[in-house]
């Protein structure tokens, strides 16, 4: 099965821009959606197919994909946006089978 | 609007079986799968597996294959997640979400925490 691997932590001043990257060999065939899970809440999608924001996110939520690396970008982070953040992607066996990466903690300054 | 809307809270002893129900509203239920995502205290997320709402068909993580079954019920709109025995380490927030044309998982239920305890 695939493996999608993030960065365990970042953190970002307020009003400045993050990036936050998930690697894995299913990106290069399959398009990635990131989920941001605040403490206690469900996940919330806010990008799908690498870089589609669904109706109601804001669009300092930007996302992108190159070879096997997909990337979530926060422009002009707020105080709100601290949150786990995890990608998620079909697995590279094609079978139906889905992935989540391993998540990134983010914390705005 | 779209809701899913999950059983509550459940305490199990190991080797035990949980049956969790997922009920969906606000769209036409057998046209999406629905996932089955789980998270353990303090861990990250966990896809489990996924359901065709319509035919029934399912597609199991290889972790979970030969403990999880996943089932539907259109009469009611209503997916299941059973787990079969039980250990401490499923002690997790089991989540339903609706799948998105194949690409994410759009809407997701409010959780239901599973302990399992001796």
């Amino acid at each position: 099965s695939s493996e999608l691997t993030q960065d365990p932590a970042v953190s970002v001043a307020l009003g400045q821009t993050v990036r936050i990257t998930c690697q894995g060999d299913s990106l290069r065939s399959y398009y990635a959606g990131w989920y941001q899970q605040k403490p206690g809440q469900a996940p919330v999608l806010v990008i799908y197919g690498n870089n589609n924001r669904p109706s109601g996110i804001p669009d300092r939520f930007s996302g992108s994909s190159s070879g096997n690396t997909a990337s979530l970008t926060i422009t002009g982070a707020r105080a709100e946006d601290e949150a786990d953040y995890y990608c998620n992607s079909r697995d590279s066996s094609g079978n139906h089978l889905y992935v989540f990466g391993t998540g990134t903690k983010v914390t705005v300054l | 609007q779209v809701q899913l809307v999950q059983s509550g809270a459940e305490v199990k002893k190991p080797g035990a079986s949980v049956k969790v129900s997922c009920k969906a509203s606000g769209y036409t239920f057998s046209s999406y799968y629905m996932h089955w995502v789980r998270q353990a205290p303090g861990q990250g997320l966990e896809w489990m597996g996924q359901i065709n709402c319509s035919g029934g068909s399912t597609s199991y993580a290889q972790k979970f294959q030969g403990r999880v079954t996943m089932t539907r019920d259109t009469s009611t709109s209503t997916v299941y997640m059973e787990l079969s025995s039980l250990r401490s380490e499923d002690t997790a927030v089991y989540y339903c979400a609706r799948d998105w044309i194949g690409e994410a998982l759009d809407y997701w239920g409010q959780g239901a925490l599973v302990t399992v305890s001796s």
